[in-house]
Formats: structure tokens, sequence, C-alpha cells
């Protein structure tokens, strides 16, 4: 089966501290795509990062960071010295068949 | 580059009625584009896919006499939503594929909220 969790549903934290978002994925496929994507409160996508699975080396955006660990199947996101405008749905996917699969979202909330 | 316009971004209709949801790329070229549904504080549901010139294949469990998606050109894609229940009310976005845009392969639309009374 294809699919990806992530279990924290709602996470709340004080400005500038940083936090972890944590996505475990599951597939049969040897070549696939993880992605994370930012929802704010307007509704679309924003695309944050896509990793191929054959490239597990660690990745950092700005205060944005990922890593990618195929031996636990999870592909985490850490946002560094949080701000409010970080605030939003963050959901992490897989693609599979062409098909992006997302995981149900963690709900972040960054309190000033 | 890679731009995706969905329109319309909220719409309000009467049970019974049907809404039409458009999803165009602008500056490529989409064989191939993706509808989901979200509802509130849900994940996306992928809905179906439709390719351009064929019949879109539907997900499980997605009614496709409800849902009708048309691709007749390759930047344009539209879902009906028909004879619209207050159920329908959900969030769809709509995705199209796209090769070296900035979305790696995939660009969203910016969402449609139906609301149905």
């Amino acid at each position: 089966a294809q699919k990806v969790t992530q279990a924290q549903t709602e996470i709340s934290v004080v400005e500038k501290e940083d936090v972890t978002l944590d996505c475990v994925y599951e597939t049969r496929d040897t070549t696939y795509y993880l992605f994370w994507y930012k929802q704010p409160p307007s509704g679309e996508l924003v695309f944050l990062i896509r990793r191929n699975s054959f490239d597990e080396q660690n990745e950092i955006s700005g205060r944005y960071s990922w890593n990618f660990q195929k031996s636990t199947s999870s592909f985490n996101f850490t946002i560094t010295a949080s701000q409010v405008v970080d605030s939003a749905v963050y959901f992490c996917a897989l693609s599979r068949d062409d098909k992006i699969i997302f995981g149900k979202g963690t709900r972040l909330h960054i309190l000033p | 580059g890679a731009v995706v316009s969905q329109h319309p971004s909220r719409v309000i209709c009467k049970s019974g009625t049907s809404v039409k949801i458009e999803c165009r790329s602008l500056d490529f070229q989409a064989t191939t584009m993706f509808w989901y549904r979200q509802f509130p504080k849900k994940s996306l549901m992928l809905m179906a896919t439709s390719n351009e010139g064929s019949k879109a294949t539907y997900e499980q469990g997605v009614e496709k006499d409800k849902f009708l998606i048309n691709h007749a050109s390759l930047t344009l894609s539209t879902l009906t939503v028909t004879s619209a229940h207050p159920e329908d009310s959900s969030f769809y976005i709509c995705s199209a594929r796209d090769y070296g845009g900035r979305g790696y392969g995939y660009t969203f639309g910016s969402g449609t909220r139906l609301t149905v009374v």
C-alpha cells in the first residue's frame, strides 16, 4: 500500500522556537518522489520541496530544513526560529503512478 | 513559468443546480490534470485524473456522473458538479502535470470553495 502518515495533527509553539513536522511513508516503488506543501488559511498550496528517492541528502533552505531517511521511511521537516507567518497546514506527499498522494496534514500554530 | 489558473475561486449555488470549475495552464501544455477535494480541516483527496482527449480516470468511490470532468484541450480541464447538494460543499483544487516548472512536476491551482445552499 502507498501511504503517507503525518502523526501530528496539530502543533502549537511559541514564536522563535524550532519545530519538526514528522512524515512517514510507505511505498513498494523503488523510484518515487516526496513533497512538502504549505497551505495557509487562504487555501492555495505552496510548494516547498521535492525529493527524489535516490537522493538522501538533507536540504536546507533558509529557516527550513528537511531530513530524508530511507532506512526509516521518513521525510521530516524542521522550521528553525519559527515565525507567526509560518502558521499553516503542512502536507507531506508521495508520488504514485504519476499522482500525488497526500498525508492528512499537520496544523501548525505559531504563537506570538 | 508553470502557472495554473483556477476559476472561480468561490461559488455559492442552489441545491439542484450544476456548477462548472475551470482549471487552465497558462504558460505550459498540460496533458494530464488532477482534481482534488478537501473537506474542512481534512486532507486533499484525489478525485480523478484527466488526460487531454480521453476520458477521465476516477478514484474509487467518486461518482463519475456527479463529477463530470472534461479535458478538451492541452490547457483546460473542467470539473462540473451536477445536481449539487449541500454535501458537495467543499474546497476543490486542480493540479496540472508540468515538467520543469517551479512545482517540480505538479502545479496547483488556487482552489475553488463551493457552497451549496
